[in-house]
């Protein structure tokens, strides 16, 4: 149980166009969805934590309005990067509570390339 | 902002070999928790930890979250090639509303010779 897929797994765009990640909850419903990012060889930064049917709350530095999450559902949240540059290539990895119980299952990552 | 500092952040060992790697913060964390990252992949956990001195073992792993909740430990006893990858610590607290959130340490990267 408790598995959290994300789609797609990898993905190339071009600079100045969006993508879209999305990540799901299979066998829980998920009250709370994280996203992180993660540079090559570095560690898993939060980016914002999305609680569903509510906005996200975004950390310090992280911009809202080029990273918009969308948590619509108890399964679904989604991750849209708008006008995306090169330096948003990165590893994009959500991870998701069940009701109650704190424990972040984390989903496998999308690799994402801006060319 | 709060970090973790994790080390080593690297380390070459023989299978078989016992192999040690730990985490510390300046600030007090109520879970502390170690993941394992394969290449490509999300992280994995390993062990948490919710009490202060509370040692825990899985398998081959062994943890122990310091007094003052500001550190840990992981031990891997008897290495096998297969424990390759990142490991990374993680503290856990409370955020706001119903949520808890995670801080990462950097990460101990292993690598195993057969």
């Amino acid at each position: 149980g408790a598995v959290v897929s994300q789609h797609p797994s990898w993905v190339i765009c071009k600079s100045g166009t969006s993508v879209k990640i999305e990540c799901r909850s299979l066998d829980f419903q998920a009250t709370t969805m994280f996203w992180y990012r993660q540079f090559p060889k570095q560690s898993l930064m939060l980016m914002a934590t999305s609680n569903e049917g509510s906005k996200a709350t975004y950390e310090q530095g992280v911009e809202k309005d080029k990273f918009l999450i969308n948590h619509a559902s108890l399964t679904l949240s989604t991750l849209t990067v708008t006008s995306a540059h090169p330096e948003d290539s990165s590893f994009y990895i959500c991870s998701a509570t069940d009701r109650g119980i704190y424990e972040q299952y984390f989903g496998p990552g999308t690799r994402l390339t801006v060319t | 902002g709060q970090q973790l500092n994790q080390s080593p952040q690297s380390m070459f060992i023989q299978e078989g070999e016992d192999v040690s790697m730990n985490c510390t913060s300046s600030s007090i964390f109520n879970t502390w928790l170690w993941y394992k990252q394969d290449p490509g992949e999300g992280p994995v956990l390993l062990i948490a930890l919710y009490k202060a001195g509370e040692l825990t073992s899985n398998g081959r792993l062994t943890a122990q979250f310091g007094i003052t909740r500001k550190d840990s430990f992981l031990n891997i006893s008897a290495s096998i090639p297969s424990d390759v990858g990142i490991y990374f610590c993680a503290g856990q607290q409370y955020s706001g509303g119903s949520n808890y959130k995670l801080t990462f340490g950097k990460g101990t990267l292993l690598t195993v010779n057969p």
